[in-house]
């Protein structure tokens, strides 16, 4: 069992460049989830998909961060530009609709300088 | 509104001695509530979940937690500390928002066990 796979792992990049995250979820888990953890702000939700269609991506910071989700084995986060307030840890996590219980993936842990 | 609040930040234990991490709620209806654990660069991982079954639940690395309604509160407790138990906890309930449910997590409790 691969559980849920992330890319990359850390990411360095400088402000002003784009930055991609990328999310493989459970084989056959069908709600897909991106967190961002910071020391201030914790853990947060920042938007959640189900069958690959987005449902509530209010936790979106703003209109430089978006989300796809173009099969049910992947989805992205895009950064664009990016911002040295947006370094942190961003985690993916799946689960099948409607249990409640979501598995994470490690993290991609993001350094904008 | 649902919210869950960890009353400590930081806890420290001696290794062999027991382990209690406060959690308490707030929730309108009876919640679904989760422990997960985090250790130093990985992902989250489900310690155990109460779904209004029995109020003492059991999870995985001999840790439980007791549901309390009279009292709000979901605390997570070890008999016998092991230097492995040293990571973050996260209590975390869970909320209903339109048709799904999702996650509310709370600030968490870093645990130092001490040999």
């Amino acid at each position: 069992d691969a559980g849920v796979i992330q890319s990359p792992r850390h990411e360095v990049t400088e402000m002003g460049q784009e930055v991609t995250l990328r999310c493989k979820p459970i084989s056959g888990h069908n709600s897909l989830f991106w967190y961002r953890q910071t020391m201030m702000r914790g853990l947060e939700l920042l938007i959640y998909f189900n069958n690959n269609v987005p449902i509530d991506d209010s936790g979106m910071p703003e209109d430089r961060f978006s989300a796809k989700m173009p099969n049910a084995s992947f989805s992205t986060l895009k950064i664009q530009p990016s911002e040295p307030r947006d370094s942190a840890v961003y985690f993916c996590a799946s689960s099948l609709v409607g249990v409640q219980e979501q598995f994470f993936g490690p993290g991609t842990r993001l350094t904008v300088l | 509104a649902q919210s869950v609040t960890q009353l400590d930040s930081h806890v420290s234990v001696s290794e062999g001695t027991p382990v209690l991490l406060r959690c308490n709620y707030s929730s309108s209806y009876s919640p679904s509530l989760f422990w997960y654990v985090q250790h130093p660069n990985k992902g989250l991982q489900l310690l155990l979940k109460y779904t209004s079954a029995a109020t003492l639940v059991k999870g995985i690395n001999g840790f439980e937690a007791e549901f309390k309604k009279s009292e709000t509160s979901f605390h997570l407790t070890k008999p016998s500390a092991h230097m492995s138990d040293a990571a973050e906890y996260f209590c975390v309930v869970s909320l209903k928002r339109g048709s799904a449910r999702q996650l509310t997590f709370g600030s968490g409790t870093q645990l130092t066990v001490l040999p």
